[in-house]
This record gives structure tokens, C-alpha cells and sequence, in this order.
């Protein structure tokens, strides 16, 4: 079994760039793919990022995913922050005995 | 579109049961894995249970197997979670989640429906 392991709480100013980490405890991160869902208060989670780097239609280029193999680790990248990207954040990827897992979230602060 | 209507939840006490529904729209409900996914209040998400379109697979997490099973009635597009032996730390904001053609990931959420375990 693996686990997904983020930063609980990042902040940055507006205009700026975030980087937010998800590193897999065990198994590659390369083995299945990885999303990255974000949560605004009060709402549902939306995904921002699948399988690693694409983005959904309608989720602006500001926002990239990566996985870098020799940290085990993926990443989402948001450049010239907004106040409305202020929300949590989650990593999820799967495997056959774990299943679906969810890294615990990161906070997102837009200050 | 695509629509994911939870219902069922509420206030339940220790050892009792509950059953969630959730109602789709908007997709081919039979051809897609659903799942549903909870969040404890003030916490993270959590996966809980995964049924195959079809509904010959279902997968469940660790915490609820034995207690919990997810079913489908493909015929009125609606995914169900009968919640037995509920516990204190069973209370979270359940979601119904709809899964892309790779079983791997979801792509629709609900809006959840709260379930509360307490005397």
C-alpha cells in the first residue's frame, strides 16, 4: 500500500508562482497517473490536472502538473496567482492493491 | 451535462444504518465506474467504495469493508451506499463520483450529502 504525502499549507502573494508537492510513499510515481483536484470552500472538488500534466477544458494554462521520478513526487505548478485560486488541493493516484488514494490536501492561501 | 444528486444522509446513532442514493444524469450511467468518496468534516477526502458500470466489480476501502456496500440500478441510473454498523468516525460528506473511461480517476463530483454518527 502507498500513501500520498503534500505540504499541509502553502501561501503566496497574487501574480505570483506555487508549487505544491504530492510525494508517493512507496512504488514509482510513474507507475499510474496523477491528478490534482481542487476544492474551494463549500464546494465540490474539480480536477485541475489528469494523468500527470493535461488539463481539463475550461482550466486556464496557468496551471501545469509534472512527476519527477527521482523524488517520487508529482507536482502542480499555478503561475500568476489569483485570489480566486485560494482553495485545497489534492493529489490522488491508484494502484491495484491500494486503490484510490488521495494525498491530505494543501491549503492554498492567496494573500 | 452531467449531474450527480446525492440524497439520504443524516443524523444516525452508533450501530445504526443508512442508505445514500445518488441520482445521474446528463451521461451513459452503465458505462462508467462509480465511486463514492467521503470527507470528515475539517479533513481530506477519502476514497470509500467502487462499483464496475456493469456492476460485476466493486472494490471497498479498508475502513468500511464488511459494513459498507455500494450497488447500482443501472436501470433508473442511480448509485447506492447502505451504510451498516456506523461508527462515530464514519461521519463526513459523502460524494458520488463518476469515473473517466480509465478506471483510474473521476471526472464529475456531487455535491454530497452529510452523514452524522452520534448519540
Amino acid at each position: 500500500n502507498f500513501m500520498l504525502t503534500q505540504t499541509h499549507s502553502v501561501s503566496e502573494s497574487p501574480g505570483k508562482t506555487v508549487t505544491i508537492s504530492c510525494t508517493r510513499s512507496s512504488g514509482s510515481i510513474a507507475s499510474n497517473s496523477v491528478q490534482w483536484f481542487q476544492q474551494r470552500p463549500g464546494s465540490s472538488p474539480t480536477t485541475v490536472i489528469y494523468e500527470d500534466n493535461q488539463r481539463p477544458s475550461g482550466v486556464p494554462d496557468r496551471f501545469s502538473g509534472s512527476i519527477d521520478s527521482s523524488s517520487n513526487s508529482a507536482s502542480l505548478t499555478i503561475s500568476g496567482l489569483k485570489t480566486e485560486d485560494e482553495a485545497d488541493y489534492y493529489c490522488q493516484s491508484y494502484d491495484s492493491s491500494s486503490r484510490w488514494v488521495f494525498g491530505g490536501g494543501t491549503k492554498l492561501t492567496v494573500l | 451535462e452531467v449531474q450527480l444528486l446525492e440524497s439520504g444522509g443524516g443524523l444516525v446513532q452508533p450501530g445504526g444504518s443508512l442508505r445514500l442514493s445518488c441520482a445521474a444524469s446528463g451521461f451513459s450511467f452503465s458505462d462508467y465506474a462509480m465511486s463514492w468518496v467521503r470527507q470528515a468534516p475539517g479533513k481530506g477526502l477519502e476514497w470509500v467504495a467502487t462499483m464496475s458500470g456493469s456492476g460485476s466489480s466493486t472494490y471497498y476501502a479498508d475502513s468500511v469493508k464488511g459494513r459498507f456496500t455500494i450497488s447500482r440500478d443501472n436501470s433508473k441510473n442511480t448509485l447506492y451506499l447502505q451504510m451498516n454498523r456506523l461508527r462515530a468516525e464514519d461521519t463526513a460528506l459523502y460524494y458520488c463520483a463518476k469515473h473517466t473511461g480509465s478506471l483510474h480517476r473521476f471526472d464529475y463530483w456531487g455535491q454530497g450529502t452529510l452523514v452524522t454518527v452520534s448519540s
